[in-house]
This record gives structure tokens, sequence and C-alpha cells, in this order.
């Protein structure tokens, strides 16, 4: 079964710019999570899906970050414009199902540097 | 909203010996699930073992153990027979059904040889 994969591994952008984070769930997996981890910290979660709709985004910063999972599958994670303290890797997860408790799969990250 | 603490930044073991990881949680929930996650150098998240909080019987996974005390909310990992891949961050996690997965500060572990 493939695992959660995520592109691109490694971004460097100066700040003010946009960047965009791509991420494909386990096939059949309804939920879908990204997560924020800055050096040294636990991730933070930024949005949750449950299929194409919007469980929480309550720690989404949405001046500048936003996110769309319009088919249901894949997802997509903007930052426009970015600033320094973006800096951080980003983290895409899935599991089965948002109201089943069931453990989440975790993609390898994309590390972004904002210079 | 939830929080989870785990109050040790750092800790280190021998190879072959035993080490527990702290942590506790805050929730006004009854039923809900705890997790740890390991995250080695190469950044993927892998679940270690999950609780669930309405069995009293702590989970076993290999050489990871939990003491999962409900009532002072606390959820401890042991490692046994600590290996040199056990080197990682460790996080422990929380969620209950329709709720955020909401994670600690992490915890580094060094084995050491």
């Amino acid at each position: 079964e493939a695992g959660v994969a995520q592109s691109p591994r490694y971004k460097i952008i100066e700040k003010r710019q946009s960047v965009a984070f791509w991420c494909n769930p386990i096939s059949g997996h309804a939920t879908l999570y990204w997560y924020q981890q800055i050096l040294g910290q636990g991730p933070k979660l930024l949005i949750q899906f449950q299929n194409n709709g919007v469980v929480d985004d309550s720690q989404l910063p949405k001046d500048r970050f936003s996110a769309e999972r319009l088919k249901g599958v894949d997802s997509t994670l903007k930052i426009q414009p970015a600033k320094l303290e973006d800096s951080a890797v980003y983290l895409c997860a899935s599991s089965i199902d948002t109201y089943r408790n069931t453990e989440a799969f975790f993609g390898q990250g994309t590390r972004l540097t904002v210079v | 909203a939830q929080t989870v603490t785990q109050s040790q930044p750092e800790m280190s073991v021998q190879e072959a010996e035993t080490v527990t990881l702290s942590c506790t949680y805050d929730t006004s929930e009854s039923n809900y699930y705890l997790f740890w996650y390991k995250q080695p150098p190469s950044r993927q998240m892998i679940l270690v073992i999950r609780q669930e909080a309405y069995k009293q019987q702590n989970a076993t996974e290999n050489r990871f153990s939990v003491n999962f005390q409900k009532a002072a909310k606390s959820f401890s990992l042991k490692i046994s027979d600590s290996q040199l891949g056990d080197t990682a961050m460790y996080f422990c996690a929380y969620n209950n059904a329709g709720n955020m997965l909401t994670f600690g500060g992490g915890t580094r572990l060094m084995v050491k040889p």
C-alpha cells in the first residue's frame, strides 16, 4: 500500500513570495490533515478535512494561508505572502475517518525555509 | 481545548536498558484515544502505540508499553531493551471522535552504545 505522498521535499523562498505544497493521501482515506512543525516543537494542526469539507481550521492563519481539497482526494496548502516565521516542516497526514479515531499516517513532510 | 504536555525535552539511555517517557493531557471527555509517535531524523512520523481510554488494560507492542492512568490523565511510554534505532523524537498525541489530533511538544531520546 502506498503511503502519504508529499512534494516538494524542500523549498527555499524569499519573504513575501508565495509557495504551494501538495499532498496525496492514502487511497480511501477520508480525513486529511496539514500540520506545521517548527524546529524543536510538536506539530501544530493547521487544517483538517473530511472528504472535501473542512472539519477544523481554527489555527490556520487565514490572511496568508489557504488550503483546498477539491475532489476529496489530494490537497494543496498555499502560503501567500510568506514570512520568516513560516520556516518550518509542513506535514500532511491521512486517516480512514475523522469519527473513528483511527491511526493517522504521515508523509515525509516539506521543509520550508523563508529567507 | 485539549492540551498535551511532555515535561522531558531530552532523555538519554544506555543501549539494552529501559527508559520511560512522560505525558500528561487535559480533557473533559470520557472517551478518547492516546498515541505515541516516533519521529526519526528522516522526519516521517511513525505510530508506536495507541491506547483507547475505555480500555483499562495498558497497551503493549513488543518492547513498547504504556502506563495509562486515566484519573491522573497520565500516559507514559516505557521502552524496554533500548536499541540504537530507538533514537528519535517521541510525541504523545490525543484525539477523540470528530476532533483534531493534538500533539505534545516532544521528547528527544538518545540511545547510547
